[in-house]
């Protein structure tokens, strides 16, 4: 498996602020994702981030809207930018572990909540 | 495109009762499935796996069965207990889409003692 850890793991904050949210993971991982909860829904991603390579946005994300830093193998960010009351749901990073075999995982951090008024 | 249907909730038992989570799912190539449960306030844990056809994964008294002829896999458990209230997510990965993983709706199972 693997353990990740998320700061902060909640967040009130203000509309047109930005929000920068850590993922931190006990091993070096190549593959890291970003994903959106909003309330009562399931998971959405939004990016994929590998180190070494600009981070890949799925459709209706946006890079200036959703920054992301992968500075090295076991660390991320992602920023939610200019934020807006639509901007409030849960927000998780993964992990994939053994990438390419059978055993090939996702592991999840305990999620970012995020609250904009 | 891939895609993942699981039954909706909520899902309201009495404690010992059997647990049925129905998943079905849409796939180009060989995916693998899973099952993750999101207990209240708290993120995505992994409960179960399976990588290929007729795997059974299990975990905590839960299991599922890889049917590729049904294209389904099923979340079961025989008695349930009021700490497995939580909502559960029944996903797949596709190694030919990025090793993205697509996520059913989620059901949230509610179970009273």
């Amino acid at each position: 498996s693997a353990v990740i850890s998320q700061k902060p793991s909640r967040d009130i904050c203000q509309r047109g602020t930005s929000l920068t949210i850590q993922c931190q993971v006990d091993s070096q991982v190549t593959m890291m994702f970003w994903y959106r909860q909003q309330p009562g829904q399931s998971l959405t991603l939004i990016a994929t981030a590998n180190q070494g390579s600009e981070a890949t946005y799925e459709s209706g994300f946006v890079i200036d809207k959703f920054p992301i830093s992968r500075p090295n193998l076991t660390f991320s960010t992602l920023t939610v930018s200019n934020m807006s009351p639509e901007d409030s749901s849960i927000y998780l990073c993964s992990v994939l572990r053994n990438p390419g075999s059978n055993q090939e995982t996702q592991y999840f951090g305990p999620g970012t909540r995020l609250l904009v008024l | 495109g891939n895609s993942v249907t699981q039954m909706e909730g909520p899902v309201t038992l009495s404690e010992e009762a059997f647990l049925t989570i129905n998943c079905t799912y849409t796939a180009t190539g060989y995916p693998s499935l899973f099952w993750y449960v999101q207990y209240p306030g708290e993120g995505l844990q992994l409960l179960l796996k399976a990588t290929k056809a007729d795997d059974k994964g299990s975990n905590k008294g839960f299991e599922a069965t890889y049917r590729k002829e049904t294209t389904s896999f099923h979340l079961e458990k025989g008695s349930v207990q009021v700490s497995d209230s939580a909502v559960y997510f029944c996903a797949l990965s596709d190694r030919n889409a990025g090793n993205m993983l697509t996520f059913g709706g989620g059901t949230r199972l509610m179970v009273k003692p």
